[in-house]
C-alpha cells in the first residue's frame, strides 16, 4: 500500500526566506507526483505535476523535483512572501490504480511580514 | 461550468440524521472523485466515477456512505445516519479521461459537515 510522508508538519518563516518542503512515498512505481496548495476553507490548487519520466517542474518562484528512485520530491519556494502561506500537498498516482491520488498529510507553511 | 462546483459548502446536522453533498464537474470531465478530508488528517480517497463503468467503491468507509452520478456529470454522496466522525470536509474533484496528463485533477472548494 503507497505511503506518502511530509515533513515538516508546519513550517515558519520570515518574508523573503527560501524554503523546502519534502514528500516521500514508499511505492516508487508511480504515474506522476503533483503539489497542491490548500488556502483554508478552500478547494486544492494544483501547483506543479511533474511525471514519472521528469527530474522537475517549474513555475515562477515554485520548482518541484522528482527522484523515483529514491521515492523523494520536493517542492522548493524562492523569495518566500506572506501569500504563501498556506498548506502544501504532495500526492502521487501509482501506475495502473486508474487516476486514484494518494496524498501526504501535507505542510502547513506561514510566512511573516 | 468554469469550474467544480459543490454545494452545500456548509452543512450543520445532528447525529443520525441522512444527508446529501452534490458535486457539478467540470464540463466535458468523465471522470469524478470524492476524497474526504477530516481534521489533521490527509485526504482520503472515497469513490471514482468515470465513464459508464461501474464506479470504484473501495474507499467508502461504510455502508452508510453511497454516491450516484446521474447522466454522467452530476454526483451526489449521501451519508446515511450521520455520525460525529462523518464530519470533515468532503472535496469532489474531475478531469478529463483520457488525461492529456495522467492525474491532473480539478478540484472544487469541498463542503464542510458538521456533524453534532
Amino acid at each position: 500500500k503507497q505511503e506518502v510522508t511530509q515533513i515538516p508538519a508546519a513550517l515558519s518563516v520570515p518574508e523573503g526566506e527560501n524554503l523546502v518542503l519534502n514528500c516521500s512515498f514508499t511505492d516508487s512505481a508511480i504515474y506522476n507526483l503533483q503539489w497542491f496548495r490548500q488556502d483554508p476553507g478552500k478547494g486544492l490548487t494544483s501547483l506543479l505535476l511533474i511525471q514519472s519520466s521528469q527530474r522537475e517542474q517549474t513555475s515562477g518562484r515554485l520548482n518541484a523535483s522528482l527522484d523515483k528512485s529514491s521515492g523523494r520530491s520536493t517542492l522548493y519556494i524562492a523569495a518566500s512572501q506572506p501569500g504563501d502561506s498556506a498548506t502544501y500537498l504532495c500526492a502521487v498516482i501509482r501506475d495502473n490504480a486508474g487516476n486514484m491520488l494518494t496524498f501526504g498529510g501535507g505542510t502547513r507553511l506561514m510566512v511573516k511580514p | 461550468g468554469a469550474g467544480v462546483s459543490q454545494s452545500p459548502s456548509n452543512k450543520v446536522t445532528e447525529k443520525g440524521k441522512d444527508v446529501e453533498l452534490r458535486c457539478d464537474p467540470i464540463s466535458g470531465h468523465t471522470a469524478l472523485y470524492w476524497y474526504r478530508q477530516s481534521l489533521g488528517q490527509g485526504l482520503e480517497f472515497l469513490i471514482y466515477f468515470q465513464g459508464n463503468s461501474a464506479p470504484d467503491k473501495s474507499g467508502l468507509p461504510s455502508d452508510r456512505f453511497s454516491a450516484e452520478r446521474t447522466g454522467g456529470s452530476v454526483s451526489t454522496l449521501t451519508i446515511q445516519r450521520t455520525q460525529q466522525e462523518d464530519s470533515a470536509v468532503y472535496l469532489c474533484a474531475s478531469s478529463l479521461q483520457p488525461a492529456s496528463v495522467p492525474g491532473e485533477l480539478f478540484f472544487g472548494e469541498g463542503s464542510r459537515l458538521t456533524v453534532l
